[in-house]
């Protein structure tokens, strides 16, 4: 499918154990972004990358560790899971051009619950 | 430090009528965009409308319009003729030209459009 897809949808967990959310996109996009969602907070900017083998971090970026050997995927990993990252997580993507423009393309989201 | 706030954090309209959702940011940049997005119960991320800040006249998309005040730094989403499915989380959010990787969001105003 074309796009930019999230997965799993949802997911429980519990505190200590990895977890890895995965995104896909299929455009070609240069860049790719991590946010995490809470209530009150709107969507806070984890980690992104500008291009593959390229990240940076965001605003909230403790606890968390991205990488990305591919253009297409930005897998987004926990590495030890508190109850504080109980959130739900978007991936978006932009192609350079899109810089102008300044539009972020966001996946559906994964609901994350660490119990 | 950029921030947006959005000081509604709920707010009902009627079927039909029109309603306005306000927002406030802060950048010491000069060359910025400016967004709303929606988020229907769905949790997908849908941009609303798009402002370039060295663009004096306000955006309009169908019945969306926004109230672009560039020295009060406000960016107001009107909507009219609200429909049911207009129901959503509106996010304001704003990117520079210096933080090109980064959109920063307000908190969020949950819309109720009631029949």
């Amino acid at each position: 499918d074309a796009g930019i897809t999230q997965s799993p949808r949802y997911k429980i967990t519990e505190t200590g154990r990895q977890v890895t959310l995965m995104c896909h996109q299929t455009w070609s996009h240069s860049y790719m972004f991590w946010y995490r969602q809470d209530l009150g907070h709107g969507l806070r900017l984890i980690y992104y990358s500008a291009a593959a083998d390229i990240t940076d971090k965001g605003e909230v970026s403790d606890g968390y560790v991205v990488s990305r050997s591919k253009t297409e995927n930005f897998p987004l990993t926990l590495e030890s899971a508190t109850r504080s990252q109980t959130s739900v997580y978007f991936c978006a993507s932009r192609g350079i051009r899109d810089i102008l423009l300044g539009e972020q393309y966001f996946g559906p989201g994964t609901r994350l619950t660490v119990t | 430090a950029q921030t947006v706030t959005q000081s509604q954090p709920e707010m009902s309209v009627q079927e039909a009528e029109t309603v306005t959702l306000s927002c406030t940011y802060d950048t010491s940049e000069n060359n910025y965009y400016l967004f709303w997005y929606k988020q229907p119960p769905s949790r997908q991320m849908i941009l609303v409308i798009r402002q370039e800040a060295y663009k004096q006249q306000n955006a309009t998309e169908n019945r969306f319009s926004v109230n672009f005040q560039k020295a009060a730094k406000s960016f107001s989403l009107k909507i009219s003729d609200s429909q049911l499915g207009d129901t959503a989380m509106y996010f304001c959010a704003f990117i520079t030209n210096n933080a090109g990787n980064m959109l920063t969001f307000g908190g969020g105003t949950r819309l109720m459009v009631k029949p």
